[in-house]
């Protein structure tokens, strides 16, 4: 079993819609957890931290479930913008990161 | 803001080459790491480094070596290139406050191509 597992999508949404992605996380031992967005060709850049109880930032919002060892993302009233990969990296001294799910948002 | 600068944003060089990645954070974190991202493989990390001359093997260090001399820079040295190495290669830096709960921060990237 891979460590970080993500749907790779791609996830295809017109403007204004809601969409989610999951990952699983193997090491029980992980303590920070991550959302990094990836545009084509370019570095990833940290989208938001993951708190236990959950935590929103405009039209993201984070989840973590320790008990089933997945994090989740949320999007809501997608822009064209938001189309890019996002990796989710959960860790225990260091990260690893998920191979990332695909959002392609159309007009 | 944290900044990590990677020395060349495109490279290409020959199989055999000695070639050398440089990258430099100006927000005197500990920890750097080096990455290489490959279609479909995801970020796979090469070594780490938690201090000054110190480094860690990650989860693919064959083929590759680091050094660390300044706490500000951390150096990815491909001994001898062969085009299995051609690949997108990323930096990054965390401080030690706080550990594992602090993100990464990423330089833009080398793209290596080894012919």
């Amino acid at each position: 079993r891979k460590e970080v597992e993500q749907d790779p999508g791609p996830f295809n949404v017109p403007e204004g819609a809601t969409v989610a992605f999951n990952c699983t996380y193997s090491n029980s031992a992980s303590q920070s957890f991550f959302w990094y967005r990836q545009d084509c060709r370019k570095e990833p850049k940290l989208l938001m931290s993951v708190y236990s109880s959950g935590n929103e930032d405009g039209r993201f919002t984070a989840q973590l479930n320790r008990a089933s060892q997945y994090i989740s993302l949320l999007i809501r009233d997608s822009k064209l913008s938001d189309s890019a990969t996002y990796l989710c990296a959960p860790g225990f001294q260091k990260l690893v990161f998920g191979t990332g799910t695909r959002l392609l948002v159309s007009p | 803001d944290v900044k990590v600068t990677q020395s060349s944003r495109y490279l290409v060089k020959r199989t055999g080459e000695k070639v050398f990645l440089e990258c430099v954070q100006d927000m005197d974190h500990e920890n750097m790491f080096w990455y290489r991202q490959d279609p479909g493989l995801g970020l796979r990390l090469i070594y780490f480094s938690y201090d000054v001359k110190m480094k860690e093997k990650g989860d693919i260090p064959e083929g590759y070596s680091v050094s660390r001399e300044k706490k500000e820079r951390f150096s990815l040295i491909l001994e001898s290139a062969s085009t299995n190495q051609t690949s997108m290669y990323l930096c990054a830096s965390v401080g030690r406050a706080g550990g594992s709960n602090q993100p990464q921060h990423f330089g833009d990237g080398t793209r290596l191509s080894i012919l």
